[in-house]
């Protein structure tokens, strides 16, 4: 266990469900991530935020929106997904920046669009 | 031009030897240089961070930093087969700017 956990680990939705994934971490960190991997591709950053401010937004669909109430807790909510969104969906956290950038990741939820 | 590259393997080694893991970068300005294990069905795990050129050993792994050449290493000694897994190498750019390889995915025979 890394001290991040993510709800729901396994999501089926039809592409026109709205749904919302969880992560919540419990190292004290202050940056929480949102990362996209899809088979034979490198871990795709999504979203970013230091002390609940979002700080960076790679081009994402706005299909997905993020959404963080405070620095331990950070979700994903989803709305008319494509079939390829289908893939795991990753959260991590760190240290605020300027610091340790190392990153822990949670499980992880394997989403699939139907 | 990928930011990250690694070799996708598969690498395999026998058990007891030495396996190295190479991986290059793009952006001279990156700064921070992680290594991680990733096993099949599982999320990444973090297993060393370098920020200086030079070595840094921890346990059986030993991670290697030339910034001149752009390049980062891991190296596993003893390797066992509970290493069986793909490692992917991270790397920082500023701020919370991250980039991964793909993989190079590691095998450890009997």
């Amino acid at each position: 266990e890394t001290g991040v956990t993510q709800t729901p680990r396994h999501l089926v939705m039809g592409m026109t469900n709205k749904k919302s994934l969880k992560c919540e971490q419990h190292l004290g960190h202050n940056a929480m991530y949102w990362y996209k991997q899809s088979a034979k591709k490198p871990l795709e950053l999504m979203f970013v935020y230091n002390f609940k401010e979002q700080t960076e937004n790679n081009s994402v669909p706005s299909r997905f929106s993020p959404e963080c109430p405070n620095s331990s807790h950070l979700f994903l909510h989803l709305h008319t997904l494509q079939p390829e969104d289908s893939a795991l969906y990753l959260c991590a956290s760190s240290q605020a920046p300027g610091t340790s950038h190392e990153q822990y990741f949670g499980p992880g939820t394997r989403l699939t669009v139907t | 031009q990928k930011e990250v590259e690694q070799n996708s393997g598969p690498l395999s080694v026998p058990e007891g030897a030495i396996a190295s893991l190479n991986c290059t970068y793009s952006d001279r300005g990156s700064q921070s240089f992680f290594w991680y294990r990733q096993y099949s069905g599982k999320s990444p795990e973090l297993i060393m961070s370098i920020y200086s050129n030079g070595d840094k050993e921890d346990g059986r792994f030993t991670a290697q930093l030339n910034k001149a050449s752009q390049y980062v290493s891991l190296l596993i000694r003893d390797s066992q087969p509970s290493d069986s897994a793909t490692y992917l190498c991270a790397v920082n750019l500023t701020g919370n700017q991250f980039y991964f390889g793909t993989g190079t995915s590691l095998t450890v025979i009997p």
